[in-house]
């Protein structure tokens, strides 16, 4: 069975500063790996995904994350927040499936980025 | 932008009742999701559809809990008779192929009295 553990539950930092956010899993086999950002009062929103190629993953609104397949990492990282960046992360993984079935996501516990000013 | 998108945002309800969460996925994906999360806790798999059928459930898709696509364009969560420990937010997501990133609606926050 796969799982995703985010330790920090919350990450504060000041504005400008640079960030990241930890997320390791576990799985037996090959996964792909995403970060969803999750706003206040709202959905969740795609900020970046691991699928193939390259470890190093750039993202939407200046987010990347690096693949670490030794350490079974994808941290995520920004250089410098904003204030709106203040949101909850969830990293989360899905199994490779060659069989076409659909392929759920399993989630970390979240870590919510606190930019202060 | 496509977007997937639900309805209500929130739904309150007695212990209980029936309630039926809809959701309409992006047009041309073919992969269903429903999600849930209890506030406070992290986004847990329920169930997963495609080509008309469940193709994977949760352990906590019980009995209580079914699917459906009706009309080709709805994919609706029902939930037989409501318990209090149902409250959470629920969210469906969508996606054009399996291994492909999953797009999620704003949820429907489901409150149980």
């Amino acid at each position: 069975a796969q799982s995703v553990t985010q330790l920090d539950s919350q990450v504060p930092v000041f504005e400008e500063a640079p960030v990241e956010l930890r997320c390791n899993y576990s799985s037996s086999v090959s996964v792909y790996l995403f970060w969803y950002v999750q706003y206040p009062n709202q959905g969740l929103q795609l900020l970046l995904k691991y699928l193939s190629g390259s470890t190093l993953v750039k993202g939407i609104n200046g987010f990347e994350a690096e693949f670490n397949k030794s350490q079974t990492s994808f941290h995520l990282r920004k250089p410098s927040v904003h204030i709106s960046d203040t949101a909850e992360y969830f990293c989360a993984v899905s199994v490779l499936n060659y069989g076409g079935a659909t392929n759920k996501l399993i989630f970390g516990t979240g870590t919510l980025l606190a930019v202060q000013p | 932008e496509p977007e997937v998108t639900q309805t209500p945002s929130h739904q309150v309800t007695q212990m209980g009742q029936e309630v039926i969460l809809r959701c309409v996925p992006i047009s041309n994906h073919l992969y269903f999701y429903w999600y849930r999360q209890i506030l406070g806790q992290k986004v847990e798999f329920l169930v997963s559809f495609y080509n008309n059928e469940i193709s994977e459930k949760s352990e906590i898709f019980d009995d209580q809990f079914s699917v459906e696509r009706p009309d080709g364009s709805n994919f609706t969560l029902k939930i037989r008779s409501t318990k209090l420990e149902d409250s959470a937010m629920y969210f469906c997501a969508s996606s054009t192929s399996s291994y492909n990133e999953q797009f999620f609606g704003p949820g429907t926050r489901l409150t149980v009295l």
